[in-house]
């Protein structure tokens, strides 16, 4: 059993680009969560899909969107990126077990120049 | 004012000391309590979650939530260079596969030997 794991680990864009986050969930899991890390602070609950629709989502732009795909596998993209969208993002993954039952993955850095 | 709030440290303490991590929050609702670790360039792994206002106890740590008081701590005893990393309180909305989660700011600790 893997665990959850996202790509890429690292990348680097400019002002006005978009960019696309991949997450594969922990085997089985179909609730996937993603959240916005900057430094020094906590993360900051993006969204929320389970089963391919999105069920929950924070105080973010419409400019973040998501997808979740039948394997439960799911994409997290961001348009007309910013400098404020420099951060780790991290997906995390759970079933039916609520908020303390998700694990974490290691999260992709994201830098805007 | 944030609905949850962490001193954000740096906390520095010698190898055995006893730690203690608090927040305190302002969102009623919260169902859940939890306290993750995340190490350096790695997502926040869970430590210990509780439900109800009082103590929990896993090894060297202990959970505590007081309710009425709106507040959580985290006691670390015996601590040892490896715990040192940034502790996140989190709390919980919802369950299930509906759920939210919101993260304090982080303290950074470090343990010397």
């Amino acid at each position: 059993e893997t665990g959850v794991t996202q790509s890429p680990t690292h990348l680097i864009k400019t002002r006005g680009q978009q960019v696309t986050l991949r997450c594969s969930s922990q085997s089985g899991h179909n609730t996937v969560s993603w959240y916005q890390q900057a430094l020094g602070q906590g993360p900051q609950f993006i969204f929320q899909y389970y089963r391919e629709e999105e069920n929950g989502r924070g105080n973010f732009p419409p400019r973040f969107s998501g997808l979740q795909f039948p394997n439960y596998s799911s994409e997290l993209n961001v348009n007309a990126l910013e400098l404020d969208d420099s951060a780790l993002y991290l997906c995390a993954s759970s079933l039916a077990g609520g908020a303390q039952s998700q694990f974490f993955g290691p999260g992709t850095r994201l830098t805007v120049l | 004012q944030k609905e949850v709030e962490q001193d954000p440290g740096p906390l520095s303490v010698p190898e055995g000391a006893i730690v203690s991590l608090n927040c305190t929050y302002s969102n009623s609702a919260f169902q859940y309590f939890m306290w993750y670790r995340q190490y350096s360039r790695k997502g926040p792994e869970l430590l210990m979650y509780t439900y109800s206002s009082g103590n929990k106890e896993d090894g060297r740590f202990t959970a505590q939530v007081d309710k009425s008081s709106k507040y959580i701590s985290l006691f670390i005893r015996d601590s040892q260079p490896s715990d040192s990393a940034t502790y996140l309180c989190a709390m919980s909305v919802g369950g299930g596969s509906n759920y939210k989660l919101t993260f304090g700011k982080g303290t950074l600790l470090t343990v010397n030997p």
